[in-house]
């Protein structure tokens, strides 16, 4: 366990389904992040939480919708997606500044 | 733009060293190195913050050229426990955490 935990670990959803991943992290960070990693690709970032407010949407489309209730949990909808969205999704959260990120295990997300 | 890593992959046998850069075609507040095993979380290795700053953990060390802005990973008498994907991951000024951009990966494999 890094000190952030991802659930679930895998996921399976056909593009009509509804469905969250999870993050929580009990390390006192106050930012967190939502990161996909594809094959041969470089960790994209897709969202980032600073102090429990949004600051950084990349274009990400609209079908994923982050969730920070306070700052410990983060989540990430999932609605109507694609099987190119199919990918390992990263959670990880950090110290403001200039903190090393710690990083979750994933959720293997499959799409068909 | 995301950094540039070099080489893309390497295969050395146990004690062998190896040198993993990271270069950037903007300038660079800070440098993050990261390596993540197969099926695992990234794991944070060091943050560089200085320009010509060189950091060291047991036999793996750092170094940041500002001015050229690249990043060096230097891995001496490589241990099998090495293995793994290692991941840059910059910042650019003004400075701050919350914005990494990680390059593409260099996949290193160390055998007996």
């Amino acid at each position: 366990e890094t000190g952030v935990t991802q659930t679930p670990r895998h996921l399976v959803m056909g593009m009509t389904n509804k469905k969250s991943l999870k993050c929580e992290q009990h390390l006192g960070h106050n930012a967190m992040y939502w990161y996909k990693q594809s094959a041969k690709k470089p960790l994209e970032l897709m969202f980032v939480y600073s102090l429990e407010e949004r600051v950084e949407n990349n274009s990400v489309p609209s079908r994923f919708s982050p969730e920070c209730p306070n700052s410990s949990h983060l989540f990430l909808h999932l609605h109507t997606l694609q099987p190119e969205d199919s990918a390992l999704y990263l959670c990880a959260s950090s110290l403001l500044g200039s903190g090393g990120y710690t990083f979750g295990s994933g959720t293997r997300l499959t799409v068909v | 733009q995301q950094p540039v890593q070099s080489p893309q992959a390497v295969i050395l046998r146990e004690g062998e060293d190896a040198v993993i850069n990271c270069s950037s075609s903007k300038a660079l507040y800070s440098v993050h190195w990261y390596r993540q095993k197969h099926g695992e979380a990234p794991v944070f290795l060091m943050i560089l913050l200085k320009g010509g700053e060189q950091k060291g953990h047991e036999k793996i060390s750092a170094s940041f050229n500002e001015k050229k802005q690249q990043s060096s990973l230097y891995l001496t008498a490589s241990q099998l426990s090495y293995s793994g994907t290692y991941f840059c991951g910059t910042a650019n000024p003004p400075g701050g955490n919350e914005k990494l951009t990680f390059g593409t990966g260099t996949r290193l494999t160390i055998i007996p």
